[in-house]
């Protein structure tokens, strides 16, 4: 099956900062590429995804970016906000029918 | 909302005990995967049907198993319980089944094993 990593697994920054927060993946046949954030108690929701035709994707202060040949992708997210504090997953898939989950990055934003 | 339903929200057994988990997924949507999540874990797969079918099988103990009916409503069923299964289980649709495009989660359903 596929093998997912994220890193850091812990990222602590301050409000304003930028935040990467980065997916490596063994299935070269994977094709699709989302990011889902978990707040505390809440239930998973995707907030941005990508599919293999494409190097980058922006949705106002979040982005992501595709590296095929090196299988990862990651989360970039700019001017960051306490109300991004939450746990961020990766679940890349399409090589098999099953999204593999990373085991999360916890972001905490300090006001 | 996503539209995926899931009951009951919280449930507290004790060991030994079955339970069923049931799920009911967003309006069109004909995949359902279930999803266990515990403490510092991230989301193991379980299991995913398809229409009716069991489509894809992760590391699901052998003391679970799960169905899904004609309606497209799921259930997850969980018995002889160890205080290992205490987890968040997540039940979540697509429209697909080869895993491309969102999942929609549920709220999730809370077991504790006592």
């Amino acid at each position: 099956g596929e093998n997912v990593e994220q890193h850091p697994s812990t990222l602590s920054v301050q409000e304003g900062d930028s935040a990467v927060i980065k997916c490596t993946y063994s299935d070269s046949a994977s094709n699709y590429f989302p990011w889902y954030k978990q707040e505390l108690g809440k239930r998973p929701q995707l907030i941005i995804d990508i599919r293999s035709n494409v190097g980058e994707k922006k949705d106002q202060r979040i982005a992501v970016t595709l590296n095929k040949t090196a299988k990862h992708f990651s989360l970039h997210i700019t001017e960051t906000q306490p109300e991004d504090s939450a746990v961020y997953f990766c679940a890349p898939s399409g090589g098999s029918y099953i999204p593999t989950f990373g085991r999360g990055t916890s972001l905490i934003v300090h006001p | 909302d996503s539209g995926v339903t899931q009951t009951p929200k919280h449930l507290i057994t004790a060991t030994g005990q079955r339970v069923t988990l049931r799920c009911s997924p967003r309006s069109g949507d004909l995949s359902v995967y279930w999803y266990q999540q515990s403490l510092d874990q991230g989301l193991q797969f379980l299991i995913q049907y398809y229409n009716g079918e069991e489509r894809a099988k992760g590391n699901i103990l052998e003391r679970f198993s799960a169905q899904q009916f004609p309606d497209l409503h799921s259930e997850l069923n969980l018995s002889s319980l160890e205080l290992g299964d205490s987890a968040l289980y997540f039940c979540a649709s697509s429209t697909g089944t080869g895993g491309i495009g969102e999942l929609f989660f549920g709220e999730g359903s809370r077991l504790t094993v006592l």
